[in-house]
């Protein structure tokens, strides 16, 4: 069974970088897309963008200037950067496996980080 | 604007069944998966593509598809359906993902 295991700051200030990575335990690395997630406190889910085993990125339109994610495929692990924070940044972030054959799902999920920035 | 549109709050009475919508113009193409969330935990897959369960979602929870509207019906609710749920599709463009806001469901 997969599971994924993420770790990262939980506090940041104002202008900091956002580091977060997420570690795949079980099952195959490739043909899937590497994702982050996020939901402020109380809020809804924001699909940040995702990876692929080669490298290829997809990011939402509203973070792509500001956001990387990377992947280290011989570790297994993937990795969001997200720069210059802001208090709008403080959210619970998720890494999950995205599924896209035909149509898109994301099974399984991290635990989740909890991520304030704060002065 | 939002791209998937979902109603905030639906009650329930306990062993009734209730229907979850997502509405977006996206859905025409593409199909919705479905997020169950309960509190202080992460989403987890209730439903994907056309009327796929993951193993260990219930068989009542039930997805479908018509035009734009994407539904996740649950048949003979049970307390432990009291959760917040969340659709989910490619955006308009089709190179994006994008979530609803969520519909609270509150089995009474």
């Amino acid at each position: 069974q997969v599971q994924l295991q993420q770790w990262g700051a939980g506090l940041l200030k104002p202008s900091e970088t956002l580091s977060l990575t997420c570690a795949v335990d079980g099952g195959s690395f490739s043909a899937y897309h590497w994702t982050w997630i996020r939901q402020p406190p109380g809020k809804g889910l924001e699909w940040i963008g995702e990876v692929t085993q080669s490298g290829t990125t997809s990011y939402t339109p509203s973070l792509k200037n500001r956001v990387t994610i990377s992947v280290d495929s011989s570790k297994k692990q993937f990795s969001l950067n997200l720069k210059s924070v802001t208090a709008a940044d403080t959210a619970f972030y998720y890494c999950a496996r995205g599924h896209s054959s035909g149509w898109d799902w994301f099974d399984p999920w991290g635990q989740g980080t909890l991520v304030i920035v704060s002065s | 604007s939002l791209e998937l549109t979902q109603d905030p709050d639906v009650s329930v009475a306990l062993g009734q069944t209730v229907t979850i919508t997502c509405r977006g113009d996206s859905l025409r193409s593409f199909f919705a998966s479905w997020y169950q969330q309960k509190p202080g935990q992460a989403p987890a897959l209730v439903i994907y593509g056309e009327n796929r369960r993951p193993p260990g979602t219930p068989d009542r929870f039930s997805g479908s598809r018509s035009g734009t509207t994407a539904s996740l019906t649950i048949t003979g609710a049970q307390a432990e359906d009291d959760a917040d749920y969340f659709c989910n599709c490619r955006d308009s463009s089709g190179d994006h993902l994008v979530f609803g806001a969520g519909t609270k469901v509150t089995v009474l």
